[in-house]
């Protein structure tokens, strides 16, 4: 089945400092997605990622999706208290993409 | 905005007892989802379903089944509630694949705890 695998599992940071948290597939993708879940809540859409190559920024948050669309990385840069939560990203596969494979979740926790 | 509801928050149930978790969306999305979220796991997908009457399962459908009557309602069913089915249940819904649009909107989750 779809081998997906999202590093690292923790981060703990210090506010101020930067984050990434990266997805890899052991498959090419057609799309993928990113997820935000913050402690006791639901998980919420990011972004998707559809182009090889493409690089989306929201405010202090980059998205990148790999030129063979086989990975991903979310960099958040100076992270704030409101960033804490568990960032999951989500494959959208080639054969049917309606249907998500979700990594297993990188939970960041900051220090104020 | 998309509303996603589920039919509990919280819910403790006994082994071997049958268990209804509801989903209801506002927005006439084609595509629902039923996940379990375990920690360190993700989600993982139990089952889903493209359209009324239509289901397919996911990665983990062994001890559930699902019914879709109508396009705004999913139901998950746990026919003999084990243990091992304590879990988070989280519903989602998504517009069909045509619109390219794949973002899955979920619910709050149903927290079910079988004893």
């Amino acid at each position: 089945g779809q081998q997906v695998m999202q590093i690292p599992q923790y981060q703990h940071v210090q506010e101020g400092e930067d984050f990434t948290t990266y997805c890899n597939s052991s498959t090419t993708l057609s799309n993928i997605q990113w997820y935000k879940q913050r402690p006791g809540g639901h998980p919420v859409f990011l972004i998707q990622l559809v182009k090889s190559g493409e690089v989306k920024k929201q405010k202090r948050l980059t998205f990148q999706f790999g030129e063979a669309k086989k990975n991903s990385s979310l960099h958040i840069t100076a992270t704030q208290t409101t960033d804490v939560g568990t960032y999951f990203c989500a494959l959208g596969l080639i054969q049917g993409a309606q249907k998500l494979v979700f990594g297993q979740g990188t939970r960041l926790t900051i220090n104020p | 905005d998309v509303k996603v509801t589920q039919s509990s928050r919280y819910l403790v149930k006994r082994t071997g007892e049958k268990v209804f978790l509801e989903c209801v969306q506002d927005m006439d999305h084609e595509n629902m989802f039923w996940y379990r979220q375990d920690p360190g796991l993700g989600l993982r997908l139990i089952y889903f379903s493209y359209d009324v009457k239509m289901k397919e399962k996911g990665d983990i459908p062994e001890g559930y089944s699902v019914s879709r009557e109508k396009k705004e309602r999913f139901s998950l069913i746990l026919e003999s509630a084990s243990t091992n089915q304590t879990s988070m249940y989280l519903c989602a819904s998504s517009l069909r694949q045509y619109l390219r649009k794949y973002e899955q909107y979920f619910g709050p989750g149903t927290r079910l705890t079988v004893t």
